[in-house]
């Protein structure tokens, strides 16, 4: 049962062109996240949402920004991608922040590769 | 700054315990270890986490030992599907804390 659902898995886009990335939970996780993933690295932390409040990691750039409509819906809005933008985006959920020693673990969806034309 | 150390890369013959160390000599004293592995063109997935005490759950065992500074996840019987990238990470929440993910180990599982 898919849990966490990425849609599209891959994604083309053109150098300066905006793109939206979608993800959905079935969890009625309260948290959403956003990690990029470039070839060969660890994912880093772009954003993430807690219910409506949106928190930004310092050095995620401004053309990045994301919009959680509903408590099921994240999206990931590239506002003009460039070549350095093409990786792999991740989208994960946790029932709350991840507390110390708790299970609230993330779930992680299967991924969006985007590439930049 | 790294909080962990991995290997970059191990191998491991199938149907063999797959021992991953991980090193994190600066962890304090409220950071937990977990470990997550990323399985090609797939999302992370959440293994197992530990603070002092050894622990098992059906997917693997954590080994900590007594200062903290190092730990061991050990798959008892590595099977093919188990070849992925593997974190390790040591976290304590806080107010804008995020899980990290360091470099990994990647383990290939080979017949």
């Amino acid at each position: 049962d898919a849990m966490v659902i990425q849609n599209p898995r891959y994604q083309v886009t053109q150098f300066g062109k905006p793109v939206t990335l979608s993800c959905s939970q079935t969890l009625n996780h309260n948290v959403m996240y956003w990690y990029q993933q470039k070839s060969s690295q660890a994912p880093k932390l772009l954003f993430h949402y807690y219910d409506k409040d949106f928190n930004n990691e310092a050095d995620t750039p401004d053309n990045f920004q994301s919009r959680r409509p509903n408590t099921s819906f994240c999206f990931l809005d590239i506002r003009s991608p460039g070549l350095g933008d093409a990786a792999m985006y991740l989208c994960a959920t946790s029932r709350d922040l991840v507390r110390t020693g708790s299970t609230d673990t993330q779930y992680f969806g299967p991924g969006t590769r985007l590439t930049v034309l | 700054d790294a909080k962990t150390t991995q290997p970059p890369s191990m191998d491991c013959a199938e149907g063999r315990a797959a021992n991953l160390p991980c090193n994190h000599s600066t962890i304090s004293g409220n950071e937990y270890v977990y470990w997550y592995r990323q399985i090609h063109s797939q999302g992370p997935q959440y293994i197992i986490h530990g603070l002092k005490n050894n622990e098992t759950n059906e997917m693997a065992s954590l080994i900590i030992t007594e200062d903290r500074k190092s730990s061991t996840l050990i798959l008892p019987h590595a099977t093919l599907r188990d070849t992925a990238v593997y974190y390790c990470i040591v976290y304590e929440y806080n107010a804008g804390n995020m899980l990290t993910f360091g470099g990994g180990t990647r383990l290939m599982v080979k017949p």
